[in-house]
């Protein structure tokens, strides 16, 4: 059953603190999104890749937050120094090309709750 | 700019009944809708698609209608159960892009 996983689970931090989440996709998927999610914002799109290059992080705060893909089996989503308003559950998708089969399905992980102190 | 949005951000139902859940989206651009369902704790999990050569797409128990010319989406569930209480998603993408834009989300709830 492929499914995509992501960890920690839970993350409890103080602010200030690095805090890295990662993401395994669905082998063969070549895009990974990145997205977090809040009550008041509901989900957000920071960043998505394709074949491990960036394609778009104009949603990321880019002084704190940085995404990678060191290789097809990881993505990292990590924030340096976390502030209190940084709190919020971090969903990474996988999915494949339009044309591919899954027209542009995206499958989510269980999501990353990040609460900063 | 893009934006999706939701008329009803919460809908209560009685179980067995059928419900409704609506989308506006302001990009005409967009050439794919999805709608996700999202329950407590857990990802938003895809339900049904459509792409906007299409005005209707059936799934199991869900339909999703999609209406182009007041771009409005909808999904409708027929026959809810308690399985089907969650937080529902619409999502467009923008015509040759890869990414989605997300609304706001409606929660339904089934009374039983």
């Amino acid at each position: 059953d492929a499914r995509v996983t992501q960890t920690p689970r839970h993350k409890v931090t103080e602010m200030g603190q690095e805090v890295t989440m990662r993401c395994q996709p669905i082998l063969g998927h070549n895009t990974v999104f990145w997205y977090r999610q809040t009550m008041m914002q509901g989900l957000e799109l920071l960043a998505y890749f394709r074949n491990r290059a960036p394609l778009d992080d104009s949603g990321m705060p880019k002084d704190r937050f940085s995404a990678e893909m060191p290789d097809a089996t990881l993505a990292t989503l990590k924030i340096q120094p976390s502030e209190p308003r940084d709190s919020a559950v971090y969903f990474c998708a996988s999915g494949s090309r339009p044309g591919s089969g899954s027209y542009n399905e995206q499958f989510f992980g269980p999501g990353t709750r990040l609460t900063v102190l | 700019g893009e934006s999706v949005g939701l008329h009803l951000p919460t809908l209560s139902v009685q179980e067995g009944d059928n419900s409704i859940i609506n989308c506006a989206y302001s990009n005409s651009a967009s050439d794919y809708f999805i709608w996700y369902k999202q329950e407590s704790g857990k990802g938003p999990q895809f339900i049904i698609d459509i792409r906007s050569n299409m005005d209707k797409r059936q799934g199991q128990r869900v339909t999703v209608l999609l209406n182009k010319t007041v771009k409005h989406l909808s999904l409708q569930i027929a026959a809810t159960q308690p399985g089907d209480s969650a937080v529902y998603f619409c999502a467009e993408r923008d015509q040759g892009a890869q990414k989605l834009v997300f609304g706001q989300g409606t929660r339904l709830t089934i009374n039983p």
